[in-house]
């Protein structure tokens, strides 16, 4: 298995401009994670989706974070106005989780994409 | 909101060294306590986690020890050697359904030759 496919690895933008992030999961894998990872907050978890719905989406910080799930095997995170304090590494992780149930189980990370917002 | 507290926050060790990272929880609906392990522009990858019916897990060099009357556990790592540098994060379980992790801050290790 490839693993969690994230692109772009590297962004860099001006603020105000439109960011794309995209996440592959693992093939047979019903969870998907988009975590925002920075040396002052650490690993926060931005969204949580089980079977392409979107369960928990506590973390994101304002409306100009949207992320979706249009099917198992693809997601998108995307900022609009980017600003330099987005700057950060995005990971996407998956995993498989019957919702509901006290299992857990793995997370599986992607590489990440670093964003630089100047 | 629910915190995860690691320490120490870096960590140096000298080679055959033993590192022993700690966490403390707050109440957590399942007992389930992973600790991921994370290199230079890598993403983090699971190592060792326990789970509720035993107070330790040993894997190779690797062992989690888990007080739950105190809600801390801790990573130890015999025998470190300089591969072993990287970040340590635990985490535990958040929300009272399955599936959502909250990651300690972190622990940089470096293991001197």
């Amino acid at each position: 298995d490839a693993g969690v496919i994230q692109s772009p690895r590297h962004e860099v933008t001006e603020m105000g401009q439109e960011v794309t992030l995209r996440c592959k999961p693992i093939s047979g894998h019903n969870s998907l994670f988009w975590y925002r990872q920075t040396m002052m907050r650490g690993l926060e978890l931005l969204i949580y989706f089980n079977n392409n719905v979107p369960i928990d989406d506590s973390g994101m910080p304002e409306d100009r974070f949207s992320a979706k799930m249009p099917n198992a095997s693809f997601s998108t995170l995307k900022i609009q106005p980017s600003e330099p304090r987005d700057s950060a590494v995005y990971f996407c992780a998956s995993s498989f989780i019957v919702y509901g149930t006290s299992e857990q189980e793995t997370q599986y990370f992607g590489p990440g994409t670093r964003l630089l917002v100047l | 909101q629910q915190q995860v507290k690691q320490s120490p926050q870096s960590l140096i060790v000298q080679k055959g060294g033993i590192s022993i990272i700690n966490c403390a929880y707050e109440n957590t609906a399942f007992d389930y306590f992973p600790w991921y392990q994370q290199f230079p522009g890598k993403g983090p990858a699971l190592l060792i986690a326990i789970r509720p019916d035993v107070s330790e897990k040993k894997e190779g060099r690797f062992t989690i020890s888990f007080n739950k009357s105190a809600k801390q556990f801790s990573l130890h790592i015999m025998d470190s050697q300089p591969g072993d540098s990287a970040t340590y994060f635990c985490a535990a379980p958040t929300g009272n359904q399955g599936g959502k992790l909250i990651f300690g801050q972190g622990t940089e290790l470096s293991v001197k030759p």
